[in-house]
């Protein structure tokens, strides 16, 4: 069974970077590309970017670009995503989500990893 | 950029058939997937590539797309289907979701 488990809750300050990490199971890690998706509070899915884990290519949406990375660990089988100068509007659950790369469909998600920037 | 758009909430009663729209240019001419979200929980897919279910989605979801509207339906609505509803297009190299629509069981 296809599995992505993702690390715990985090709070950060202001300024400060943060890195979640998504860990999965159940198949061929490399087959697939990793997204990252999050939403703010009581607010709708904001797309991140994705990652090939074959490659290591990514693409990042324009509004957090220069402020987050994705990589990825093949032999853990675990994607990350870290984002740096966090802001207060950074304060969301962060989902990962396998990538059909023919489709482009997003299945499963992790269970998400809440993220929270105070000042 | 392309964006989508969704209504902010639809109601049907029990047993009736619920209609989501998601709005864009030229929709039809691109690939439209849909979720399916429940409070505190991550979303789900639903339906993909326009009308294809995942193995385990019930039939009573069903998947449209043409000209500048893809809809999901959901027939015989019970209220386990009460949740957020969002869209999903990949275009101009990036993915988009719409804003979601929230399903309401009366």
């Amino acid at each position: 069974q296809v599995h992505l488990v993702q690390s715990g809750p985090e709070v950060k300050k202001l300024g400060a970077s943060v890195k979640v990490s998504c860990a999965a199971s159940g198949y061929n890690f490399t087959d697939y590309s990793i997204a990252w998706v999050r939403q703010a509070p009581g607010l709708g899915l904001e797309w991140m970017g994705w990652i090939s884990t074959s490659t290591g290519n990514t693409k990042y949406a324009q509004k957090i670009q220069g402020r987050v990375t994705m990589t990825t660990d093949t032999s853990t089988k675990t994607a990350y995503i870290e984002m740096r100068n966090l802001r207060s509007d950074d304060t969301a659950v962060y989902y990962c989500a396998r990538v059909d790369d023919y489709f482009n469909y997003y299945d499963p998600w992790g269970q998400g990893s809440q993220v929270t920037v105070s000042s | 950029s392309y964006v989508l758009t969704q209504s902010p909430s639809v109601s049907v009663a029990p047993g009736q058939t619920a209609t989501i729209v998601c709005g864009g240019d030229n929709i039809g001419s691109k690939s439209v997937h849909w979720y399916q979200q429940k409070p505190g929980q991550a979303p789900v897919l639903v339906v993909y590539e326009d009308s294809d279910r995942p193995p385990g989605v019930p039939e009573r979801f069903s998947g449209t797309n043409s000209g500048d509207s893809a809809t999901l339906s959901i027939s015989r609505v019970e209220a386990g289907d009460e949740a957020d509803y969002y869209c999903q297009v990949w275009a101009t190299g990036s993915d988009f979701f719409g804003g979601g629509t929230k399903l309401t069981v009366l």
